[in-house]
């Protein structure tokens, strides 16, 4: 398993400009999740989905959508990006139930906003 | 709101020595916790969970002591290695889908 992936690793935009970020998880997760990281800082949740179809807000969802017309992937988009949103991006997934609340996490994505 | 936070931001440790880690909490309704390890450049790893009805689990060269009454939780590592280095986070899962992470701790290891 490749477990969660995401899309771009790194990305450069200009004020104003949009984007998407893709995150794929191959473990039948019914949960996942978009944070962001800002330096020397812990991770805030943005957006989170319980299942196919659902999305809901997080902590700071202030300028980014999200969706997830299919169990394996979550969207993140900025619309109009802004340099406030220089960030790093992790997507994290976990399963329902099973005992475990565990959440696991990708790579990330570093984003820059000129 | 409720929050998760840390007592020191970095820790030097001594190659070999022991490490312990510490994290204050402030809901008391939190049921569920996790240490993650984040290397530079990564996505934070799970290092190990405990559930608020046990005071302590043990995984390999890892500790978590849970004490519900003052809200604390420490992460312990045995005989820490340079691959120790890294920043690590507590959580807290208090709202069932969700968790609020704390600030980190910088853990250094000196050879």
């Amino acid at each position: 398993n490749a477990g969660v992936t995401q899309t771009p690793k790194f990305r450069v935009l200009k004020t104003g400009q949009s984007m998407t970020l893709l995150c794929a998880q191959d473990m039948n997760h019914e949960y996942m999740y978009w944070y962001r990281q800002d330096p020397g800082m812990g991770l805030r949740l943005i957006h989170y989905s319980v299942g196919e179809g659902t999305t809901a807000k997080g902590e700071v969802p202030d300028g980014y959508n999200v969706s997830r017309l299919k169990k394996q992937n979550f969207l993140l988009g900025l619309e109009s990006a802004a340099p406030s949103q220089t960030s790093v991006y992790f997507c994290a997934s976990r399963t329902h139930g099973g005992g475990t609340d565990t959440q696991y996490f990708g790579p990330g994505t570093r984003l820059t906003v000129l | 709101g409720e929050s998760v936070g840390l007592h020191l931001p970095t820790l030097s440790v001594q190659e070999g020595d022991n490490s312990i880690i510490n994290c204050a909490y402030s809901n008391s309704a939190s049921d569920y916790f996790i240490w993650y390890k984040q290397e530079s450049g990564k996505g934070p790893q799970f290092i190990i969970d405990i559930r608020s009805n046990m005071d302590k689990r043990q995984g390999q060269r890892v500790t978590v002591l849970l004490n519900k009454t003052v809200k604390h939780l420490s992460l312990q590592i045995a005989a820490t290695q340079p691959g120790d280095s890294a920043v690590y986070f507590c959580a807290e899962n208090t709202q069932g889908n969700k968790l609020t992470f704390g600030g980190g701790t910088r853990v250094l290891v000196k050879p």
